[in-house]
């Protein structure tokens, strides 16, 4: 079973702070998505990553796939009250449409 | 405009009872799915339909039926409803079965056994 851990669980800090929640495992993916949900609503795909190495930017998130396609990073920049929500990474093995969501990261930032 | 409807977005029922939850997507995707998000906001596979055949089960009680009657709707039937069955349950749809597209989650419907 592959198991994608994320880090930390949960995050509280100020408007204006940086932050980067990690995404880990020992297996292998095809590529990765990171989804955003926020309460009572299902999650929102905000990126996906397909080559080793790669980096996508989405305004003040950057987003990285590990080398070895093992593990993704999501860095926000001067965070802001509306990036509160609980992060999700997924992996996709290539098996057919299956998808391994991580433990999930809490995000909270205040004013 | 909803891309990703589920419904009814709360269902509150006894030990014992059966119910069911509707989904449709208005994407024009072939493959749509079945999650159970835990109290603690893990989110985990149940099925997986492309083009109305079954193409993972992920070792899911039997109470636990999916039909689709065309490729835009998934529906889950649960008999003999448990408290442990107690969770929010997401429909969500892709395009193709390699996963890669990302998928569109419906807005969940929260399950609770009494």
């Amino acid at each position: 079973t592959q198991l994608l851990e994320q880090s930390p669980q949960f995050l509280s800090i100020q408007e204006g702070e940086n932050l980067t929640v990690y995404c880990n495992s020992s297996s292998v993916f095809s590529s990765l998505q990171w989804y955003r949900q926020e309460p009572g609503e299902g999650p929102v795909l905000l990126v996906t990553v397909v080559t080793g190495g790669e980096v996508k930017k989405l305004k003040r998130l950057t987003f990285q796939f590990g080398d070895a396609r093992k593990d993704s990073s999501l860095h926000i920049t001067a965070a802001q009250p509306g990036d509160t929500g609980h992060y999700l990474c997924a992996g996709d093995t290539g098996t057919a449409s299956k998808l391994t969501f991580g433990t999930g990261t809490r995000l909270q930032v205040t004013l | 405009d909803t891309a990703v409807s589920q419904t009814p977005k709360y269902l509150v029922t006894q030990m014992g009872n059966d119910k069911s939850i509707k989904c449709e997507q208005n994407l024009g995707h072939d493959t749509m799915y079945w999650y159970k998000q835990d109290s603690k906001k893990f989110l985990k596979i149940m099925f997986s339909y492309n083009n109305k055949e079954l193409i993972i089960n992920e070792t899911v009680p039997n109470r636990f039926s999916p039909k689709s009657p065309d490729k835009a709707h998934l529906n889950l039937h649960i008999n003999s409803l448990e408290l442990g069955d107690s969770a929010v349950y997401f429909c969500a749809s892709s395009q193709g079965i390699s996963g890669r597209g990302g998928q569109y989650f419906g807005p969940g419907t929260r399950l609770l056994v009494l």
